[in-house]
């Protein structure tokens, strides 16, 4: 157990439908970054939130939206869901802004739109 | 922006022979780099960085990576793989400059340990 918590592990939902993929970090981290794993483009960083606040953003789509609560907490939303959103997607966790002393990943909520 | 390049897709290789997986990288700037360990249906594990200081750093599990500036590398090698190394592993780099900033990560290595 990595200490980061990501739910659920998997889902599959039907185009066009909406979903909530949910993250708790390890227990002292404020940084949250969530990324999107595919076969065909690999590991794409998708946003980061440090102690509720976004810090930086990636290759996200504008159907897709995130946020950090107080409690640290993340969610990533994504909508009007397409077949090629199928994907893994993982949340990291980080005690500071940059990660340097490494990320903590999650095990990952498997999505499939199908 | 940076950019890193994996140069193998999958490495297969026997058990107890030594292994280089090669991880080039393109910035403008300086950057941190990283390697990461996934095994199957889990989450990446951080193997081993490189802030500053020696260009030859020991990671866990035997695993050690060294620093080329002059060449943009940060090979990772093992001198004697198990059986338990099978995973995909991945290179990664940080700028080095002040403020936030994330990993960017090539598309991996799959490594292939069999008897």
């Amino acid at each position: 157990d990595s200490g980061v918590t990501q739910t659920p592990k998997h889902l599959i939902t039907a185009t066009g439908q909406r979903v909530t993929l949910r993250c708790s970090p390890r227990s002292g981290d404020l940084s949250v970054y969530w990324y999107q794993q595919s076969l065909d483009q690999g590991l794409q960083f998708l946003i980061q939130y440090y102690n509720g606040e976004e810090r930086a953003k990636g290759n996200i789509l504008e159907r897709f939206s995130a946020q950090q609560f107080p409690d640290l907490h993340s969610e990533l939303n994504l909508s009007s869901l397409e077949l090629g959103d199928s994907a893994l997607y993982f949340c990291a966790s980080s005690v500071e802004g940059k990660g340097l002393d490494g990320y903590t990943f999650g095990s990952g909520t498997r999505l499939t739109v199908v | 922006a940076q950019s890193v390049t994996q140069l193998d897709s999958q490495v297969p290789v026997f058990e107890e022979a030594p292994v280089e997986l090669r991880c080039n990288y393109s910035s403008s700037v300086s950057v941190y780099l990283f390697w990461y360990v996934q095994y199957p249906n889990q989450g990446l594990q951080l193997l081993l960085k490189y802030l500053s200081g020696s260009t030859l750093v020991k990671g866990i599990n035997g695993f050690e990576a060294e620093f080329n500036k002059s060449q943009t590398s940060f090979h990772l090698r093992k001198p004697s793989v198990h059986i338990s190394d099978t995973a995909e592993y991945f290179c990664a780099v940080t700028p080095w400059n002040s403020g936030y900033s994330t990993l960017t990560f090539g598309k991996g290595t799959m490594l292939l340990v069999s008897p």
